[in-house]
């Protein structure tokens, strides 16, 4: 079975930009949470999408923001690009959501923004 | 209250030492205790869970031991190798809530040879 992957792999982008990044999950897997990882704050959830509707909302600003198609996949998008936002952004998926089951994380996106 | 608090930040042990690694919580809704791994370039791979309903878990050289007074758990790796030279993640999360995983800053672990 194929595993989680994310696209693009790397990405550089200049402030005030906006940004799509997208996750396939694995197959047969209906939930899908993404998270931001930095050195400094570490490993952050930003939302998470099942069966299309987002399930939760960590604590992020509007500009941040992701949608999933019927087909489980899913985009998350940040607009008005900050320095700030520089970081490697994770996918995650899982069968269900809140069954305690086993999350499975992509390799992540890496975006710079200059 | 949702915060988890991991230690230490970084670790260097000996190929055959134990490593240990202690994380601590504040939320009691919390319900599910994973272990994640992460190497460099790749995302966080799970290593091993526990459940509030149970002190210790075993899974080869990896132990996880629960105290839900004190509210703490932590990581043993038994027989420490290079190839487990890595960072490690606890986690926190709430079942029958969403995925939300509520996680430590993490601990650079380096076993030496």
């Amino acid at each position: 079975k194929a595993g989680v992957t994310q696209t693009p792999r790397y990405l550089i982008k200049t402030r005030g930009q906006q940004v799509t990044l997208s996750c396939s999950p694995i197959s047969g897997h209906r939930s899908v949470s993404w998270y931001q990882q930095t050195p400094g704050q570490g490993l952050q959830f930003l939302f998470e999408y099942f069966s299309e509707t987002q399930r939760n909302k960590g604590n992020f600003p509007g500009r941040f923001s992701g949608r999933q198609f019927s087909n489980s996949r899913s985009e998350m998008n940040v607009s008005t690009l900050e320095l700030g936002d520089s970081a490697l952004y994770l996918c995650a998926s899982s069968l269900f959501s809140g069954s305690g089951k086993t999350q499975y994380f992509g390799p992540g996106t890496r975006l710079l923004v200059l | 209250q949702q915060q988890v608090k991991q230690s230490p930040q970084s670790l260097i042990v000996q190929k055959g030492g134990i490593s240990i690694i202690n994380c601590a919580y504040e939320n009691t809704a919390f319900d599910y205790f994973p272990w994640y791994q992460q190497f460099p370039g790749k995302g966080p791979a799970l290593l091993i869970a526990i459940r509030p309903d149970v002190s210790e878990k075993k899974e080869g050289r990896f132990t996880i031991s629960f105290n839900k007074s004190a509210k703490q758990f932590s990581l043993h790796i038994m027989d420490s190798q290079p190839g487990d030279s890595a960072t490690y993640f606890c986690a926190a999360s709430i079942q029958g809530g969403s995925e939300k995983l509520v996680f430590g800053k993490g601990t650079k672990l380096t076993v030496n040879p």
